[in-house]
């Protein structure tokens, strides 16, 4: 069975771009949850999504925007990309409705750096 | 102010060499905690997921226990390929849909 797949894997911009990062879940799993690691830290959680309604939001900017599609996959947009962006974008699925957080299927992520 | 502290930062091990890593937390309601690991340039994996004091899990060398402060990781005559980045993370009542990790613990396992 194919895991969790996010495209691109690595990208490079400039400050102020734009930029979508794309997330496919494992097939019958309809959360999607994001979070952002930079190196040497652990993953911060950005957004979750549940059957396209967003369940959660962490604490960053309105640049930072996500949304879930019918076929559950999900798509993350930062706007106005600054250099602190630079990170690794970790998308992950999860089956479980009650609770989805309660095990998470992590991708390999999309590298971002913003020069 | 909700924190997850693992320690050490990294630590270094000879095959069979059995150690323990520590992940403490200071939350105001905990609903779950849960340990994945990471490799170099991959998303992190699903280890376990403990819920109340006493409670433990094992898988193969590694063993999770929880008390009210604070949780190990237990690793048993560990493997070179046992090394990896290890994570805490949790989940808090009333925290809305979010896991909170900790920094990290990095194995290095030689034989």
């Amino acid at each position: 069975d194919a895991g969790v797949t996010q495209s691109p894997t690595h990208l490079i911009k400039t400050r102020g771009q734009h930029v979508t990062l794309r997330c496919s879940p494992i097939s019958g799993h309809k959360s999607v949850s994001w979070y952002q690691q930079v190196l040497g830290q652990g993953p911060q959680f950005i957004f979750q999504y549940y059957e396209k309604e967003e369940r959660g939001r962490g604490n960053f900017p309105d640049r930072f925007s996500a949304r879930q599609f019918p076929n559950y996959s999900s798509e993350l947009n930062v706007n106005a990309l600054l250099l602190g962006d630079s990170a690794l974008y970790l998308c992950a699925s999860s089956p479980n409705r009650e609770n989805p957080n309660e095990k998470l299927f992590f991708g390999s992520g999309t590298q971002l750096s913003v020069l | 102010e909700d924190q997850v502290t693992q320690s050490p930062e990294a630590l270094r091990l000879q095959e069979g060499e059995s150690s323990s890593l520590n992940c403490s937390y200071t939350v105001s309601g905990l609903r779950g905690l849960f340990w994945y690991r990471q490799d170099p340039g991959k998303g992190p994996e699903f280890l376990f997921t403990l819920y109340s004091a006493g409670e433990e899990k094992e898988k193969e060398r590694l063993k999770a226990t929880l008390t009210k402060k604070e949780s190990f990781l237990h690793i048993t005559a560990p493997k070179p390929e046992d090394s990896a980045t290890y994570l805490c993370a949790v989940q808090l009542t009333g925290g809305g849909n979010k896991l909170t990790f900790g920094t990290g613990t990095q194995l290095k396992v030689e034989l």
